[in-house]
């Protein structure tokens, strides 16, 4: 079965500074990657996603991801954040076989921007 | 506009009680979920559906239950409800396609007393 670690739980960083939010995945065959956000009281939204091609993922609000085959990671970074990215982001990955492209949740970052 | 609506969003209510958590997609697609989140822990799916009367149990044992009369409304019923369901419950939409992005609605925070 698919699993997903976030390495970090709680992440605080300065507005404007860069970002990077760690996501591992176990390795399978076939593998596709997503990061939503979730903003207070809300529910998922979709930053980006990797199904294939380029490893290198560009996702809405500034964001961007690698796909690392062989490091089986897909972290998330920001060059210069907003206080307005102050949010939980959560790594998924997906496989084809029995789970029919089930997704598999890391347990989250929170990532704190202070001004 | 196509989206993912929940109701309720909040929900208070004693031991005991028959509750059903709505959810309706506006997009069209076949596949509906339901995910649990706890704080600090990741979601957990613990119903899906195909389409119009399949429904399939997710990888956390749950004792809610689903049904699909209808492609767009995908709601889950609580018989007797329990301080242990506390919690926040999503729903999600997509296609058929493989690996697709999965939509999620606002979600219903859920306290049982």
């Amino acid at each position: 079965a698919q699993s997903v670690t976030q390495l970090d739980s709680q992440v605080p960083v300065f507005e404007e500074a860069p970002v990077e939010l760690r996501c591992n995945y176990s390795s399978s065959v076939s593998v596709y990657l997503f990061w939503y956000v979730q903003y207070p009281n809300q529910g998922l939204q979709l930053l980006l996603k990797y199904l294939s091609g380029s490893t290198l993922v560009k996702g809405i609000n500034g964001f961007e991801a690698e796909f690392n085959k062989s490091q089986t990671s897909f972290h998330l970074r920001k060059p210069s954040v907003h206080i307005s990215d102050t949010a939980e982001y959560f790594c998924a990955a997906s496989s084809s076989g029995a789970g029919s492209y089930q997704l598999t949740f890391g347990k989250g970052t929170k990532l704190s921007v202070i001004p | 506009e196509a989206d993912i609506y929940q109701t309720p969003r909040y929900l208070v209510i004693g031991t005991g009680k028959k509750i059903t958590l709505e959810c309706s997609q506006t997009m069209g697609h076949d596949k509906m979920y339901w995910y649990q989140q706890d704080p600090g822990m990741e979601l957990h799916l613990i119903h899906y559906s195909y389409g119009v009367n399949s429904t399939e149990k997710g990888d956390l044992s749950s004792e809610s239950t689903v049904s699909r009369i209808r492609t767009e409304h995908f709601p889950l019923t609580l018989e007797s409800a329990r301080p242990s369901h506390t919690s926040q419950y999503l729903c999600a939409s997509s296609d058929l396609a493989g690996a697709t992005t999965q939509y999620f609605g606002p979600g219903t925070r859920l306290l049982v007393l």
